[in-house]
């Protein structure tokens, strides 16, 4: 199993460009979520995805938008990208556990410069 | 605003010494807290989940959960130059599918 894999890993965008973080999971789970991490910052919640079809507003969803495709894949847009969106990008995945558990699983990243 | 608080460190241990992680959460009806373990270019390693009062051990780490304090820390036994990391708390507050993250511990172990 691969687990959480992202595309791509790093990615350079001039100021109002445009692009899309793609995340899949091979693990079944019914839950996605995409955090960015900023220095400083800690890992801070953009959108989430409960279970296929579902879609919710984190922490910091602004400049953002996602679509979850089917139960595998979850991707992360950014329109009109601005130097502030600079950050890494993590996708991460869970599935209902004993306890309410709910651990999730993170992809190796994607790390994103906006000039 | 639910919070997770960590002392950002550095933290710094000799080898073959034990680390004490702390980590204190505002949100009472928490259920789950979770450790995640992150080396410098890397991204969160899962590596220890607990949800009832006590400790609960693996391998060289030890969770220990005390809900009416609000505090759950993170022990690691043997301290390795290999566990120099920054070590992230993380708490699932009540029913819902998230979780809030402290902004981490910086631990490094000296050889």
């Amino acid at each position: 199993n691969a687990g959480v894999t992202q595309t791509p890993k790093f990615q350079v965008l001039k100021t109002g460009q445009s692009m899309t973080l793609q995340c899949a999971q091979d693990m079944n789970h019914n839950s996605m979520y995409w955090y960015r991490q900023d220095p400083g910052m800690g890992l801070r919640l953009i959108y989430y995805s409960a279970s296929e079809g579902t879609t919710d507003k984190g922490e910091v969803p602004n400049g953002y938008n996602v679509s979850r495709l089917n139960k595998r894949e979850f991707s992360l847009r950014l329109e009109s990208a601005a130097p502030s969106q600079t950050s890494v990008y993590f996708c991460a995945s869970s599935a209902p556990a004993p306890n309410s558990l709910y651990e999730q699983y993170f992809g190796p990243g994607t790390r994103l410069t906006v000039t | 605003q639910k919070e997770v608080e960590q002392n950002s460190g550095p933290l710094s241990v000799p080898e073959g010494a034990i680390a004490s992680l702390n980590c204190t959460y505002s949100d009472r009806v928490s259920q789950s807290f979770f450790w995640y373990r992150q080396y410098s270019g890397k991204s969160p390693e899962l590596i220890m989940s607990i949800y009832s009062n006590g400790d609960k051990e693996d391998g060289r780490f030890t969770a220990q959960l005390n809900k009416a304090s609000q505090y759950v820390s993170l022990l690691i036994r043997d301290s390795q130059p290999s566990d120099s990391a920054t070590y992230l708390c993380a708490v699932k507050p009540g029913s819902n599918y998230k979780l809030t993250f402290g902004k981490g511990t910086l631990l490094t172990v000296n050889p």
